[in-house]
């Protein structure tokens, strides 16, 4: 199964503050590859797929880029909305993996 | 709009079995794969299994191969998880999610499946 790792685990930030994530996979898979956000006790919300697209209605502070084994999350202004977990996902292969979460947590 | 209602969640004891549904509306359910993915309380999202639309395709998690089935009914517009051989690892909240532009785009909001004797 493709591995896929996310840094960091968790960050402290502020409103305003650009925020990237990392995800490597252990494999390249191509564009292949899913945001999402979560808020506790809530279901996960696709951010963006193909590495870059952003779904409908998601915010443009929200995007996304790189390609084959690294990849990027960047919120450009965090707004006090986007305090979450983040998870990465390749859809290159089955089993469909995703990375451990990386909690945005307000400083 | 697109409406994922999960069901059939609860307590059930080590061994046991568990079948859990998800309806499915606002959309042409026909026309969908559709996943199952879960998370143990506390921790991340782990895919579960896959489902073809005609059902011609199917595809486990190792960790539920054997244990778990997965089906669908078109007609009823209704995914299913027949769950058995159940283990403590199998706690988690279950959701269903139609792949919708290739990734997970629609999510349902999840049924607390807790096994424990």
């Amino acid at each position: 199964a493709i591995r896929m790792t996310q840094s960091p685990s968790s960050l402290s930030a502020s409103t305003g503050d650009r925020v990237t994530i990392t995800c490597r996979a252990s494999q390249g898979i191509s564009n292949y590859l899913a945001w999402y956000q979560q808020k506790p006790g809530k279901a996960p919300k696709l951010l963006i797929y193909a590495t870059s697209t952003l779904q409908s209605g998601v915010p443009s502070r929200f995007s996304g880029s790189g390609s084959g084994t690294d990849f990027t999350l960047t919120i450009s202004y965090l707004q006090s909305e986007d305090f979450a977990t983040y998870y990465c996902q390749q859809y290159y292969d089955y089993p469909w993996t995703f990375g451990q979460g990386t909690r945005v947590e307000i400083k | 709009e697109v409406q994922l209602v999960e069901s059939g969640g609860g307590l059930v004891q080590p061994g046991g079995s568990l079948r859990l549904s998800c309806a499915a509306s606002g959309f042409t359910f026909s026309d969908y794969y559709m996943n199952w993915v879960r998370q143990a309380p506390g921790k991340g999202l782990e895919w579960v299994s896959y489902i073809s639309r005609a059902s011609s395709t199917i595809y486990y998690a190792d960790s539920v191969k054997g244990r778990f089935t997965i089906s669908r009914d078109n007609a009823q517009n209704s995914l299913y998880l027949q769950m058995n051989s159940l283990r403590a690892e199998d706690t988690a909240v279950y959701y269903c999610g139609v792949v919708v532009v290739a990734a997970i785009g629609y999510w349902g909001q999840g049924t607390l499946v807790t096994v424990s004797s």
